[in-house]
């Protein structure tokens, strides 16, 4: 199975931050990478699939990239909206793992 | 507009048995590939199973092999997740989520949950 490391676990941040969150798998996943936002209460939500593309709906504020082992999800100007808690998941093959998740906070 | 609709989650005691449905609407069920997806309160989200869509294929994480079983009913638009043997750690909020597989987008739209407490 695979390992991942998902990091920063938490991140501080102002509105107009640009913000990195990376996500490391022990093995390569290809381009079979995406990213979920997660806010209270709430379930999860896609983000990017296929390590780039922007789900229906995304502003386009948020671009992941990456390939292989490492992936990037980049926030350019952090909006309100956007605190929330971030994972990834490497969907190559089963069974999947979630990372751990990068809370995003004021 | 697509829908996913989880219930049968409650309280049980340990040991017991429980199955989860989630009612599919808004889309062609029969053709997506589903899953179930789990969060203990307060903590981070973990993959359980997946089910092709003709159910010739499914695969579970290993922490409920053996234990839940994932099925579909296509004429009904369900998806089920049969669990058993249940244990404390197994409390958490189930969600079930549909793949896109055609685009390669994984649970692209989630259910609202059920919480499962098991506690005797």
């Amino acid at each position: 199975d695979i390992q991942l490391t998902q990091s920063p676990s938490t991140l501080s941040a102002s509105i107009g931050d640009r913000v990195i969150i990376t996500c490391r798998a022990s093995q390569s996943v290809s381009v079979w990478l995406a990213w979920f936002q997660q806010k209270p209460g709430k379930a999860p939500n896609l983000l990017i699939y296929k390590t780039s593309i922007l789900q229906s709906g995304v502003p386009s504020r948020f671009s992941g990239s990456g390939s292989g082992t490492e992936f990037t999800l980049t926030i350019s100007s952090l909006q309100p909206d956007d605190f929330a808690t971030y994972y990834c998941l490497p969907y190559k093959n089963y069974p999947w793992t979630f990372g751990q998740g990068t809370e995003v906070e004021i | 507009e697509v829908q996913l609709l989880e219930s049968g989650g409650g309280l049980v005691q340990p040991g017991g048995s429980l199955r989860l449905s989630c009612a599919a609407s808004g889309f062609t069920f029969s053709d997506y590939v589903m899953n179930w997806v789990r969060q203990v309160p307060g903590k981070g989200l973990e993959w359980l199973s997946v089910i092709s869509s003709d159910s010739s294929r499914t695969y579970y994480a290993d922490s409920v092999t053996g234990r839940f079983t994932i099925s579909r009913d296509n004429s009904k638009n369900t998806l089920y997740l049969q669990m058993n043997s249940l244990r404390a750690d197994d409390t958490a909020v189930y969600y079930c989520a549909k793949d896109t597989t055609m685009t390669g987008a994984p649970c692209d739209y989630w259910g609202q949950g059920t919480l499962v407490t098991v506690s005797p």
